[in-house]
């Protein structure tokens, strides 16, 4: 298995131009989780999906982002428009919750490096 | 609020010596810690939990509830050490984890 997958690895935009980032999780987990990793906040959560459905988007910054699981190998995180501030690294991660036998370890992407100018 | 606190952005060390990096946390209820390691160019990986009890490469924490702390011991640095570590909590009715803002560990020769 080749792990969690993100793409762009590198990103560089414009300010106001609109940004996606995409995930795909490793297969069989049912639980994928979006963070942003700046030098001053460290790893934040954005927002997390289990089963495709999100449960908790209380870290998402604002209106600006928006994420997506329109199924269970696949996830976007969109940022419209996009501000210099965005820049970060932004991981994606994903694990199997399954009752008692949950381990609830988070397994990474390589994550994406966004710069907006 | 649920938190995660590490004080130290950088902690330099020599090789060979004692290495502890702090994280304390505050939550009221039953919390499982873990610590993350990600190492230059590589992935964010789980280095350890409290639940297991275990030592990894040479790294301990255990969990004082009275401390509210979970700090990540080792006796002997190595250089290949040298990485960024996160400090992590579940809350008990949660699968999402709260990490702290991390600390770089830098092993010197």
């Amino acid at each position: 298995d080749a792990g969690v997958i993100q793409s762009p690895r590198h990103e560089v935009t414009e300010m106001g131009q609109e940004v996606t980032l995409r995930c795909k999780p490793i297969s069989g987990h049912n639980s994928l989780f979006w963070y942003r990793q700046t030098m001053m906040r460290g790893l934040e959560l954005l927002i997390y999906f289990n089963n495709n459905v999100p449960i908790d988007d209380s870290g998402m910054p604002e209106d600006r982002f928006s994420a997506k699981m329109p199924n269970a190998s696949f996830s976007t995180l969109k940022i419209q428009p996009s501000e210099p501030r965005d820049s970060a690294v932004y991981f994606c991660a994903s694990t199997l919750i399954s009752g008692t036998a949950t381990s609830y370890e988070q397994y990474f992407g390589p994550g994406t490096r966004l710069t907006v100018t | 609020a649920q938190r995660v606190t590490q004080p130290e952005k950088l902690l330099s060390v020599f090789k060979g010596a004692p290495v502890e990096l702090k994280c304390n946390y505050s939550y009221s209820g039953s919390p499982e810690l873990f610590w993350y390691v990600q190492y230059s160019r590589q992935r964010l990986q789980l280095l350890l939990r409290h639940i297991s009890r275990e030592s990894i490469k040479g790294f301990t924490a255990d969990l004082n509830k009275g401390e509210t702390s979970f700090h990540l011991k080792k006796p002997f640095a190595q250089e290949e050490d040298s990485a960024m570590y996160y400090c992590a909590l579940r809350m008990d009715s949660s699968y999402k984890l709260i990490f702290g803002s991390g600390t770089r560990l830098l092993v010197r020769p």
